[in-house]
């Protein structure tokens, strides 16, 4: 399976700024995947990254709160932009592998909002 | 699409085998079952997936019924370090390119207990 490389692993922001967050593949992937996962709480996928096209938000998420980037097969971003404390999550990247049979996670970013 | 039901928590004697229930009744006949788990601070981790038939890895065992409304993750012979939640997830195709999203329910906290 994939190797993810994510970062920062955790970060502690103002309100108001913008965090960016990097997930980097070790191999060529087709679909990476991010996801929010609020304390306590499970996870929700925000949106689905594709490479050279605009990713793909889920009910609820919008471009201009979390603009993603996907410049090649093995990089993404997620920025959380005008943060309040309601972002503090963790937000996790995915990529599928073999047209979807098999699914591998980052270890994720633990985001604190203050 | 597909939702699934799991129990909120779980207690298992360690060295014992845990048995996780999920029921996802309204489950297609194209729609595969996926189990993860989350390990606390942790990117979750693919633990086996099935379509129709039983499956087995070296982690665990996957019993679906044969009206595939529900199935059972079998972990079998479990340590303090199989302490997680639980997540059965029913896969939906998003597209006709086959890439494939996976949706989280509240899963099952399982606890090993020593």
């Amino acid at each position: 399976s994939a190797v993810i490389s994510q970062k920062p692993s955790r970060d502690i922001c103002q309100r108001g700024t913008s965090l960016t967050i990097q997930c980097q593949v070790d191999s060529q992937v087709t679909m990476m995947f991010w996801y929010r996962q609020q304390p306590g709480q499970s996870l929700t996928l925000i949106a689905t990254a594709n490479q050279g096209s605009e990713a793909t938000y889920e009910s609820g998420f919008v471009i201009d709160k979390f603009p993603i980037s996907r410049p090649n097969l093995t990089f993404s971003t997620l920025t959380v932009s005008n943060m309040s404390p309601e972002d503090s999550s963790i937000y996790l990247c995915s990529v599928d592998m073999v047209q979807g049979i098999s699914y591998t996670f980052g270890s994720g970013t633990r985001l604190t909002v203050v | 699409d597909a939702k699934t039901t799991q129990p909120t928590s779980m207690d298992c004697a360690e060295g014992r085998a845990a048995n996780l229930p999920c029921n996802h009744s309204t489950i297609s006949g194209n729609e595969y079952v996926y189990w993860y788990r989350q390990i606390h601070s942790q990117g979750p981790q693919y633990i086996i997936h099935g379509l129709k038939n039983n499956e087995t890895n070296e982690m665990a065992s996957l019993i679906i019924t044969e009206d595939r409304k529900s199935s059972t993750l079998i972990l079998p012979h479990a340590t303090l370090r199989d302490t997680a939640v639980y997540y059965c997830i029913v896969r939906v195709e998003v597209s006709n390119f086959g890439n494939e999203k996976l949706t989280f329910g509240t899963g099952t906290r399982l606890t090993i207990i020593p």
